[in-house]
């Protein structure tokens, strides 16, 4: 099963609103990543998050991480159209089996209205 | 610096043959991970390469290899393709300098490889 689990699946918003993504995860993590993709494309990273850290900041993102409920959430402040895209929260987790390895969620599908 | 490159963008083979995807990682970049993406098991880890070792596998068959090269050009190989091979195959490059799992992956366009 999926390392992390977002909700929710879709996302429907209008330009200037704020998007709320959450993203679950099961077991110890080293870090968080989220990522976008634009229809079925190459992936574009947005932030790292590493498990001593609780909020970061880049641009109109802000990233939350709460490892005792092992979740964290991505905000995108004053949305545009071009925000449009799947984001995927991945995990690398802690121990030795971990080399190279992100365990991705299913993705949110974001889509803001002009 | 330049980014992930993967090569070819697109794909098509017939069921039983057997291709070979590449990817060039981002200069000084040492680790080099593949995933397989599908709308029915999302994104998937296949495996991952640092200095020319194979450090970690996911859960494929062993139809599914690859390799890396000295300067961290990495490949991977499918043989005896079968349809539900088609997918958007990603590589993604880290610097892997310290612990690993601490870096972040950069990936490439993906190569999108249709099975007939």
């Amino acid at each position: 099963s999926q390392q992390g689990e977002e909700d929710p699946q879709a996302l429907s918003i209008q330009e200037g609103e704020n998007a709320t993504m959450n993203c679950s995860y099961k077991t110890s993590i080293n870090n968080l990543q989220w990522y976008r993709q634009n229809s079925g494309r190459g992936l574009v990273h947005l932030i790292l998050i590493r498990s001593n850290e609780r909020e970061k900041h880049s641009g109109r993102l802000r990233v939350t991480l709460d490892t005792s409920k092992k979740s964290s959430s991505l905000l995108i402040t004053a949305s545009r159209a071009a925000d449009t895209a799947s984001y995927f929260c991945a995990t690398a987790l802690r121990g030795g089996t971990s080399y190279g390895k992100l365990t991705f969620g299913q993705g949110t599908i974001l889509t803001v209205h002009p | 610096k330049a980014g992930v490159t993967q090569t070819p963008r697109y794909l098509i083979k017939t069921r039983g043959q057997q291709v070979t995807l590449s990817c060039s990682p981002i200069s000084g970049h040492r680790s080099v991970s593949w995933y397989q993406q599908t709308p029915g098991q999302g994104l998937q880890f296949l495996f991952e390469y640092f200095s020319e070792t194979q450090r970690n596998k996911g859960n494929f068959p062993g139809r599914f290899s690859g390799r890396q090269f000295s300067n961290s050009r990495s490949e991977m190989n499918v043989s005896t393709l079968e349809l539900g091979d088609s997918a958007l195959y990603l590589c993604a490059s880290s610097l892997e300098l310290a612990l690993p799992g601490t870096d972040t992956q950069y990936f490439g366009p993906g190569t999108r490889l249709t099975v007939l």
